[in-house]
């Protein structure tokens, strides 16, 4: 069965610190893979996403993230962390049906906080 | 509006009351998804429409869980005789055909009494 693993439940960093969030998968094929973040209050909104050609995809708010087929992981990664970032950080992978997008099957977050 | 819109943001109700949630998807939006958020099941899938083909209702909980699209366009996800467990967001999100990503909207908390 399809799933998603964010090892990570809490990270906490110090604002200017680089970030790493993982994030692994288990699909049959090949995968459609999202980074989503969600501050309090509000719905999910798409940081950056992966379908298929370069491995590394870059995102809004300065995020980026790496496919790594032989290893099943989709991490996303920040040079230098803002305030503003403190959220929690889900990762997704898309169900295909014939190249199209069906449901995506969501990993359990992780929360970020920043320090000062 | 630009993005998707759900109402009401917000539902309290008792156990055993019907409810339904409203979502409105953005404008030419072919695929239609709902989710539920709870602190115990993270982000799960409900069901997701696609155009004129027959739903994919394979994330329902239970029977008394339904949903329909009108027109191709809104939604209604109907919750009957609820329970507490229920007691959740649910979250809509539409995309465009193929594979463009999902755009969510805010949800709707539930709480039942």
């Amino acid at each position: 069965a399809q799933s998603v693993t964010q090892p990570d439940i809490h990270i906490t960093v110090s604002e200017g610190a680089s970030l790493e969030l993982r994030c692994n998968y288990s699909y049959g094929a090949t995968p459609y893979l999202f980074w989503y973040v969600q501050s309090p209050g509000q719905g999910l909104q798409l940081l950056l996403k992966y379908f298929s050609g370069d491995t590394l995809v870059q995102g809004i708010k300065g995020f980026e993230a790496e496919f790594k087929r032989s290893q099943s992981s989709f991490n996303l990664r920040k040079p230098s962390v803002h305030w503003s970032d403190a959220a929690e950080y889900f990762c997704a992978v898309g169900k295909t049906y014939g190249g199209s997008q069906g449901n995506l099957i969501f990993g359990k977050g992780t929360k970020l906080s920043v320090k000062p | 509006g630009a993005g998707v819109s759900q109402s009401p943001s917000n539902k309290v109700t008792e156990k055993g009351k019907d409810v339904e949630l409203r979502c409105d998807p953005i404008s030419g939006h072919t695929a239609l998804y709902w989710y539920r958020q709870s602190l115990g099941q993270g982000l799960e899938f409900l069901i997701y429409f696609q155009g004129n083909s027959a739903p994919d209702k394979s994330g329902l909980p239970s029977d008394r869980f339904s949903a329909e699209r009108t027109g191709g366009s809104v939604s209604t996800l109907t919750i009957q005789r609820t329970q507490q467990e229920d007691s959740a967001v649910y979250l809509c999100a539409s995309s465009s055909a193929g594979t463009q990503p999902q755009h969510f909207g805010d949800g709707t908390r539930l709480s039942i009494l």
